[in-house]
């Protein structure tokens, strides 16, 4: 069984689009997270969301608006696709209640291309 | 604030040979430390972290990292390089904070040549 799993694996799309990626979680886990991997291969947290309420919220275009059905789901939704979208986007998920320094577990990613 | 340095862009080791891969932090309060591993077009695998208790801390796939207070260092090392252990590493430091909260560094990328 996939502990995190994202869908799609690879978006491509046209500027201006918008779109979406889906992330899921069977760990029971209470915290989810988005991080953007650029061309460089640098990792940076994006958002998180704990128990569905939004913790982290970085310095993100607001073309960007993660959302949390539950506590399982965390999706990404983006507005207005730029050239500069263009990345690795992976899902992550943690504990948090319960214990301290507990290890995220990452999702396979979604590597979105726009034209 | 709160940062990672990983000083090396890349590290090439022969088969066999032990290998290290240098992480540095900066943290205000007790560290957090965590390495991971990420494999080509693949998500990041957990790895091992520091959290309190033994300097030297054990992993998956025979990796282990000494957490060294003084240096404010998180070095991985492994005793014999394998070929399959060319990947990406990345040192991660939680922030301070009820979040969880990573920061990484910038990723070491790792060759092993036969």
């Amino acid at each position: 069984d996939t502990a995190v799993s994202q869908t799609p694996k690879y978006l491509v799309t046209q500027m201006g689009n918008d779109k979406s990626i889906k992330c899921e979680q069977n760990l029971g886990h209470d915290t989810m997270y988005w991080y953007k991997q650029d061309s460089k291969k640098f990792l940076k947290i994006m958002f998180s969301y704990n128990n569905k309420e939004l913790i982290i919220n970085e310095t993100v275009p607001n073309r960007f608006s993660p959302k949390s059905p539950d506590k399982a789901h965390l999706n990404l939704h983006i507005n207005s696709l730029e050239l500069g979208d263009s990345a690795v986007y992976f899902c992550a998920s943690s504990q948090i209640a319960g214990g301290v320094g507990n290890e995220q577990f990452f999702g396979p990613g979604t590597r979105l291309t726009v034209l | 604030a709160q940062s990672v340095a990983q000083p090396e862009d890349q590290v090439n080791v022969a088969e066999g040979n032990p290998l290290t891969v240098k992480c540095t932090y900066s943290v205000s309060g007790n560290p957090y430390l965590f390495w991971y591993v990420q494999y080509p077009n693949r998500g990041l695998q957990f790895l091992l972290k520091y959290i309190t208790g033994d300097n030297l801390v054990k992993g998956s796939y025979g990796f282990e990292a000494e957490f060294n207070k003084s240096q404010t260092s998180f070095h991985l090392k492994k005793p014999s390089a394998l070929v399959s252990d060319s990947a990406l590493y990345f040192c991660a430091v939680r922030e301070t904070g009820g979040y969880n909260k990573l920061i990484f560094g910038a990723g070491t990328r790792l060759a092993v040549h036969p």
